[in-house]
């Protein structure tokens, strides 16, 4: 399975923009970047999705490279709602028959502070 | 409202028992995911299911079985032979393979 790797921890100030970056050098044509981002003792929380284009969406930005081996999540304005876990996560062609896997990483904290 | 719904959201269960946990959507997705999370750690992936009747292990299967007989469920069990399983179980389903996928609540085991 192809991996990501983050940053155990950011912090962020309230009401500032917050870049989260993602690495994923072995990623596949096929696999598509997934960010999620999960509370304490919550399901996680879809946040936003692309293949290779820029994504947005009205929770986020998605910035992809153009070799695709790294990725930035954006949020435009940090609110203290923001503070979770986000996990950079590669959607995985298992194959055509059984489809695809999401495989989480240990993520990223982010703090954000008023 | 449409969602997924983990149900309990904490169980109790003693050494050498099996315990089944549920999960149900009302979604119509024909993608389902089982993920374990221990303290501190990302989610690890157990079993999932892209269609009716069929589902596929995942990293860590050993000790877990499954079911899929119906669309709207994918009920997880916990056997005797999971030797760790005290952990926070999530459930998930999307429609489609790269699409948006929906967590339920989880589920806390703890065995005493």
């Amino acid at each position: 399975d192809a991996k990501t790797t983050q940053p155990n921890s950011m912090e962020s100030n309230e009401e500032e923009p917050v870049h989260l970056p993602c690495n994923h050098s072995t990623i596949s044509g096929t696999d598509y970047i997934h960010w999620y981002r999960q509370l304490p003792s919550q399901g996680p929380e879809y946040v936003i999705h692309g293949l290779t284009s820029n994504v947005n969406n009205r929770m986020a930005s998605l910035a992809i490279a153009e070799d695709r081996k790294s990725s930035t999540l954006i949020l435009h304005r940090a609110t203290l709602r923001d503070a979770a876990v986000y996990y950079c996560i590669l959607s995985t062609i298992v194959c055509m028959e059984y489809g695809n896997k999401l495989v989480f990483g240990a993520g990223t904290i982010l703090r954000v502070k008023s | 409202d449409g969602g997924i719904t983990q149900s309990p959201k904490y169980l109790f269960r003693k050494e050498g028992q099996n315990v089944t946990l549920s999960c149900e959507q009302n979604l119509n997705h024909d993608a389902m995911y089982w993920y374990r999370q221990d303290p501190g750690q990302g989610l690890r992936l157990i079993y999932y299911s892209q269609i009716v009747n069929d589902f596929q292990k995942g990293d860590i299967a050993e000790g877990y079985s499954v079911s899929r007989e119906k669309k709207e469920s994918f009920p997880l069990t916990v056997t005797s032979a999971q030797k760790n399983p005290t952990a926070f179980y999530l459930c998930a389903s999307s429609r489609t393979p790269n699409t948006e996928a929906f967590f339920g609540q989880g589920t806390r085991l703890t065995v005493v």
